[in-house]
């Protein structure tokens, strides 16, 4: 049973590029979450879906970050015009939405804006 | 306003030795208490949680010491080994919402 999966597993960008991050949730989970993980700020919410529909956004920064679920195998998450300071580790969870609370999270994608 | 504080930022301690990890939370409406486990270049991994109608789960070597009235938990990892060295997260959560995440407690097990 493969676990959360997110590619690419390491980005690097140009200020002002986009950049794309993808995730599949663990098959038959029907939440998804987005995290980002800095040194500094440690692990920060950004966002999450339940069956597909955005639920809660209040971690997402307001310009430059869109999440979308298309489908419940697959997540994105969208940076356009990216800058140094979005330089981090962005984690993708899913969880079951039992109510358990357990999340199972993804190796990350490390973003680096040059 | 954080939800969820840890204590402390890092801890070292001797292999074989106990570990003392804390964690004060806000929301005396939160009801499942999960700690993840964190090595470098992966994601966290659950390692246990409790609800908070207990007051004490055991799972390994770890415990969690939960006080509903004071709002706050501890982790206790028994017998420490080099291999348990990582980043110790807590977390809390209500019903099937979204789960709120301390900064972390940085472990090293020295041998």
């Amino acid at each position: 049973n493969a676990g959360v999966i997110q590619t690419p597993r390491h980005k690097v960008t140009g200020k002002g590029q986009e950049a794309t991050l993808w995730c599949e949730p663990i098959s038959g989970h029907s939440a998804v979450f987005w995290y980002r993980q800095t040194i500094v700020q440690g692990l920060e919410f950004l966002t999450y879906f339940r069956n597909q529909a955005p639920i809660d956004d209040s971690g997402m920064p307001k310009e430059r970050f869109s999440a979308q679920m298309p489908n419940q195998s697959h997540s994105t998450l969208k940076i356009q015009s990216t800058q140094p300071q979005d330089s981090a580790v962005y984690l993708c969870a899913s969880s079951s939405g039992q109510g358990t609370g357990q999340l199972y999270f993804g190796e990350g994608s490390k973003l680096t804006v040059l | 306003q954080q939800q969820v504080r840890q204590s402390p930022q890092s801890l070292t301690v001797w292999e074989g030795e106990t570990a003392i990890l804390n964690c004060s939370y806000e929301n005396s409406a939160f009801d499942y208490f999960p700690w993840y486990q964190q090595f470098p270049g992966e994601g966290p991994a659950l390692l246990i949680a409790i609800r908070s109608v207990s007051d004490k789960k055991e799972d390994g070597g770890f415990t969690i010491f939960f006080n509903k009235r004071e709002k706050n938990l501890s982790l206790h990892i028994k017998d420490s080994q080099p291999g348990d060295s990582a980043t110790y997260f807590c977390a809390a959560s209500l019903g099937n919402n979204r789960i709120f995440f301390g900064d972390g407690t940085q472990l090293v097990v020295k041998p």
